[in-house]
């Protein structure tokens, strides 16, 4: 099993649709971490559970809804997504204590088009 | 606000060196870090720096000037496979990770 897995690779969907993306570390990390990447835009950090706890990012909009059952696995809800939420989705984990000095590993990431 | 600066793109030749700069203006300073990610796959750990000075790895090398907020990765005998992004990323005073936009880098034969 490699470090961090992503699914699905790739997903379209419309703008009423609901849907899930799912992340699975392998690594016995203790914190893991939903990003965004858009095109020569710098990595935005959505959502982190660290430590079971989850640290929100206030300018997520509610229609990205995360889900954290246990330390291996992450979820991100979909739902009534908008054209500009078409991008690169990334899952990380990290071993971390707070200074957040452990290096995190990425999965590929679901690449999201909104039609 | 907080900025972290990176080169948008850079060209070098297979065999040759390059140096990737990052500059960065945060709230505080507790460690940088230098990630590469080829398109289509995922970042991938390269180093980390919290203290002045010269971290050598390989081909691969990092620098960093706390005073000058300044830091830079050096890729020695670059091969084709070294094209990617390379991203810069600082931890602030709050412990939060301010990334850069990143910088592709293009090897030519």
């Amino acid at each position: 099993e490699t470090g961090v897995t992503q699914t699905p690779r790739h997903l379209v969907m419309g703008m009423t649709n609901k849907k899930s993306l799912k992340c699975e570390q392998h690594l016995g990390h203790n914190a893991m971490y939903w990003y965004k990447q858009s095109a020569k835009k710098p990595l935005e950090l959505m959502f982190v559970y660290s430590l079971e706890e989850r640290v929100e990012n206030n300018s997520v909009p509610s229609r990205f809804s995360p889900e954290c059952p246990n330390s291996s696995h992450l979820f991100l809800h979909l739902h009534t997504l908008q054209p500009e939420d078409s991008a690169l989705y990334l899952c990380a984990s990290s071993q971390s204590d707070r200074d957040n000095s452990g290096p995190q590993h990425f999965g590929d990431g679901t690449r999201l088009s909104i039609l | 606000g907080q900025n972290i600066d990176q080169p948008t793109e850079m060209t070098a030749t297979e065999g040759a060196i390059v140096q990737i700069n990052c500059t960065y203006q945060t709230s505080g300073f507790n460690g940088l870090f230098w990630y590469q990610q080829h398109a289509g796959e995922a970042p991938t750990f390269l180093s980390y720096n919290v203290l002045d000075g010269l971290e050598e790895k390989g081909r691969f090398s990092s620098f960093l000037s706390r005073s000058k907020g300044y830091s830079y990765l050096l890729l020695k005998e670059l091969q084709m496979k070294d094209s990617a992004s390379y991203l810069c990323a600082v931890v602030d005073s709050n412990y939060q990770l301010i990334w850069g936009a990143g910088t592709k880098l293009i090897i030519k034969p």
